[in-house]
């Protein structure tokens, strides 16, 4: 099975809205994505866990709160919003090499699609 | 920095028929990995083909084709015998192997058409 799933497909809010993203995967991977993607336009990465803690964070700024409680899941909590923020939200999950090194091809989620207004 | 680059910004095909899709690269590294991924309109996006550097063999998966010339940093896709749910924009990407490397290094797209 190599699904990533993600919750909610679409979502709508406000800028002083408090919302939260969710990904899930069950393919054993230790390693997940968290990606904006604007309209024809290739996803950008914004951060990385590695076996369930924050590796990477590419200068994403404070009102976007990744969250991985465990190995399957990952969480984006979003707070104070603004509309250049709408856009697809991709998760995605990859293996780790024996050496802990990530490897490979990243599995994405459907995405969920995000408008702020 | 590694990059990657996709010259064909669109292509249109007959259903049938043979296209192939330009990638070209940069990276400083001997070991990586490249790969084709297709997102079709409003869909998820899917791993169509992988390669790794070291392997002289070029990846095959069904009608889908690479050409991988190294020395050239050259990664073209081909599919043959198009089918309209080809229809997707389809990105080449780049990912290092070994030490902390994570990131995939997109190109900025080749959206397809397949015409009936």
């Amino acid at each position: 099975d190599t699904e990533v799933t993600q919750t909610p497909k679409h979502l709508v809010m406000g800028m002083t809205n408090k919302k939260s993203l969710k990904c899930e995967q069950h393919m054993g991977h230790r390693a997940m994505y968290w990606y904006k993607q604007k309209a024809k336009k290739p996803p950008e990465l914004m951060f990385v866990y590695s076996y369930e803690k924050l590796s990477i964070n590419e200068s994403v700024p404070s009102r976007f709160s990744p969250e991985c409680p465990n190995s399957s899941l990952l969480n984006l909590h979003l707070h104070a919003l603004q509309p250049e923020d709408s856009a697809l939200y991709l998760c995605a999950s990859s293996q780790h090499g024996t050496s802990g090194v990530l490897r490979d091809e990243q599995y994405f989620g459907p995405g969920t699609r995000l408008t702020v207004t | 920095a590694q990059t990657v680059t996709q010259s064909q910004p669109e292509m249109s095909v007959q259903e049938a028929e043979t296209v192939t899709l330009s990638c070209t690269y940069d990276t400083s590294e001997n070991n990586y990995y490249l790969f084709w991924y297709k997102q079709p309109p409003s869909r998820q996006m899917i791993l169509v083909i992988r390669q790794e550097a070291y392997k002289q063999q070029n990846a095959t998966e069904n009608r889908f084709s690479v050409n991988f010339q190294k020395a050239a940093k050259s990664f073209s896709l081909k599919i043959s015998d198009s089918q309209l749910g080809d229809t997707a924009m389809y990105f080449c990407a780049l990912k290092n192997s070994g030490g902390s490397n994570y990131k995939l290094t997109f190109g900025k797209g080749t959206l397809l058409t397949v015409n009936p």
